[in-house]
């Protein structure tokens, strides 16, 4: 079963500061993957949407970034605000259009 | 667009209660989903419908949650009787078929067990 890891579990940064998320998947065998945004009391927003064989997708301060063979994929958030805190979520598809998603990293943007 | 709506918001209920939940996907989305998100814990699929069928009900405890999606349209997700580990969020998502990777999520309902 594939299983996705998402570290860290919470940031906390200043306004204005870059920033890297990190997600890990077990199996490397996947159609695509997703980040996902994910407001308290709300649903998922996707992001960016990475096929499998692709390496990047930006979306404004937004970039994203897959490592298939190593199992591995970044999302950049470059000059961070605090309307982007958030939870953060990623997810992968596999055969069958199963999405696996990870626990993913709380965020905090700091005025 | 309207997007996913699912009702209600919020439930709580007494644990040996029934609780029934609703979604209507976007208008023309084929494909229909039912996650359970855990504190904590990024949502896992429950069921997956295609229209009116039931594709992918392996993480369905069928032995006190039932769902359905008559019409291919809307689609309810039951639980009887509710147990004090079935508090979570239930979202609801949907996508134009299942060869779309992009699925849209409603904002869940929090149900709360006592």
């Amino acid at each position: 079963k594939q299983e996705v890891t998402q570290i860290p579990a919470a940031l906390s940064v200043p306004e204005g500061e870059n920033l890297v998320l990190n997600c890990s998947f077990t199996d490397s065998a996947i159609y695509n993957l997703q980040w996902f945004r994910q407001d308290p009391g709300k649903g998922l927003t996707s992001l960016l949407l990475i096929q499998s064989s692709q390496r990047e997708q930006t979306s404004g301060r937004l970039n994203a970034s897959l490592d298939k063979s190593s199992g591995r994929s970044t999302l950049y958030i470059a000059a961070s605000q605090p309307g982007d805190s958030a939870t953060y979520l990623c997810a992968v598809t596999n055969t069958g259009n199963q999405f696996y998603f990870g626990t993913g990293t709380s965020l905090t943007v700091i005025p | 667009e309207a997007g996913v709506v699912q009702s209600p918001r919020y439930k709580i209920i007494e644990k040996k209660q029934p609780v029934a939940f609703w979604c209507n996907p976007i208008s023309g989305h084929n494909t229909l989903y039912w996650y359970l998100q855990n504190l904590g814990q990024g949502p896992e699929l429950l069921i997956r419908y295609e229209n009116e069928e039931a594709v992918d009900d392996s993480q369905l405890p069928k032995d006190r949650f039932s769902a359905e999606r008559l019409k291919g349209v809307d689609s309810t997700l039951k639980i009887q009787p509710a147990e004090l580990g079935d508090s979570a969020v239930y979202l609801c998502a949907s996508s134009l078929d299942s060869l779309s990777y992009e699925q849209y999520f409603g904002p869940g309902t929090r149900l709360t067990v006592t």
